[in-house]
């Protein structure tokens, strides 16, 4: 039972172009959600994260968008560079719970 | 800055040893989590521990066990290793914000190869 989805196993984007990283969400308990980098041979390190109480949160180049009734979130990287290559990790926590859901992951290589 | 050390990076064991992989954070965190990295599934929670000999099960807890007797360090143990155990094994700490708006922090991951 996933109740963090990642459908997009691999994504590849021009240089300078915008990255859609998308993910969706079964559980409607969910209320804080987070998003993870991830190079080969290192730990998850945290990007950036969206309380439900917005639909949006911007950090430089990264936004996160949420949207309630779709139960979906993306992450756009804009303007892409090749150093945003690495595995995506979308997740999701619950009512004030410490534990973390995780997705699949999708993979962006940024073509230079 | 914040710190979370995973003993081994690569480690290879034969089927049916005992294999502990340790971590250790610097950052004070009450909260300790062991999980896996599988192609094409994620990250899945093992265990959880939210105080020293405080734990709890995540979602595959089957086979494995943990020991957290300091705050710092949180083990994981494979009492009987099998081939099925042959993972990317990732160890995560965070503090308690009572409001599950807790960031984690990871290790680098050890990768266990079970023979």
């Amino acid at each position: 039972d996933q109740q963090v989805k990642q459908n997009s196993p691999s994504l590849s984007v021009q240089e300078g172009r915008i990255s859609i990283l998308n993910c969706d969400y079964t559980n409607s308990m969910f209320d804080y959600f987070l998003w993870y980098k991830k190079y080969p041979a290192e730990g998850p390190t945290f990007l950036i994260s969206i309380s439900s109480i917005k639909d949006k949160n911007e950090d430089g180049r990264f936004t996160v968008f949420l949207n309630k009734s779709a139960k979906h979130l993306s992450l756009h990287i804009v303007p892409s560079q090749p150093g945003d290559s690495a595995v995506y990790f979308c997740a999701a926590s619950a009512g004030g719970n410490e534990k973390l859901t995780f997705g699949t992951g999708t993979r962006l290589t940024i073509i230079p | 800055d914040v710190k979370v050390t995973q003993s081994s990076r690569y480690l290879v064991k034969r089927t049916g040893e005992k294999v502990f992989l340790e971590c250790v954070q610097d950052m004070d965190h009450e909260n300790m989590f062991w999980y896996r990295q599988d192609p094409g599934l994620g990250l899945r929670l093992i265990y959880f521990s939210y105080d020293v000999k405080m734990k709890e099960k995540g979602d595959i807890p089957e086979g494995y066990s943990v020991s957290r007797e300091k705050k710092e360090r949180f083990s994981l143990i494979l009492e009987s290793a099998s081939t099925n155990q042959t993972s990317m094994y990732l160890c995560a700490s965070s503090y308690p914000t009572g409001l599950g708006k807790n960031i984690q922090y990871f290790g680098a991951g050890t990768r266990l190869s079970v023979l």
